[in-house]
């Protein structure tokens, strides 16, 4: 798989379900970040979990980070609607290099 | 709260011609990148700037390509001669420090259109 590779690609939920999205990566990260993405707009920061850490909570969001297994996990709990978007992972890799990669994305659509 | 902008939103332009994009970063912010993300793909890193330097470039950064803070508040990016295939959407976004882990902030993007 790709660095910051999501799955699953689509998922389809009802409002007020909770929605999980996972992020895998293969080499080392520094921290990994979460984006959201309405169609066509721009990327929206939701959270950032550093490599020693293993769980953040933002709100309705809730973020998991394995080192070992290199993955994470996007928990969005009690949906609405106008969470439909599309959500990345990034990667920032160790080292002082900052730059991101990113994942291709989850579409989640979440139905009234 | 402060946001990065960007102009303009849309830019549309003939094969060969010279684009200028522009970015706004946040005021406090040290460290600007560009992303491009062409449709329905993947967003990529172009380029990273910093202390009025470039720290790095992918390899989509070629010598068509160039940045510049011309200011104290603005970070463009230029194309010389565009190509078909730089159609995209382009992302500016800034960091407070690279030397900690910060967040990186996007602004909303300039879609180009280059027919």
């Amino acid at each position: 798989s790709q660095q910051g590779e999501e799955d699953p690609q689509a998922l389809s939920i009802q409002e007020g379900e909770n929605a999980t999205m996972n992020c895998s990566y293969k080499t080392s990260i520094n921290n990994l970040q979460w984006y959201r993405q309405n169609s066509g707009r721009g990327l929206v920061h939701l959270i950032l979990i550093r490599s020693n850490e293993r769980e953040k909570h933002s709100g309705r969001l809730r973020v998991t980070l394995d080192t070992s297994k290199k993955s994470s996990s996007l928990l969005i709990t009690a949906s609405r609607a106008a969470d439909t978007a599309s959500y990345f992972c990034a990667t920032g890799p160790t080292g002082a290099n900052s730059k991101l990669t990113f994942g291709k994305g989850i579409t989640l659509s979440v139905r009234p | 709260e402060p946001e990065v902008t960007q102009t303009p939103s849309h830019q549309v332009t003939q094969m060969g011609q010279e684009v200028i994009l522009r970015c706004v970063p946040i005021s406090n912010h040290l460290y600007f990148y560009w992303y491009r993300q062409i449709l329905g793909q993947k967003v990529e890193f172009l380029v990273s700037f910093y202390n009025n330097e470039i720290s790095e470039k992918s390899e989509i950064f070629d010598d068509q390509f160039s940045v510049e803070r011309p200011d104290g508040s603005n970070f463009t990016l230029k194309i010389r001669s565009t190509k078909l295939e730089d159609s995209a959407m382009y992302f500016c976004a800034s960091s407070e420090e690279a030397s900690r882990t910060t967040e990186q902030f996007f602004g909303p993007g300039t879609r180009l259109t280059v027919l």
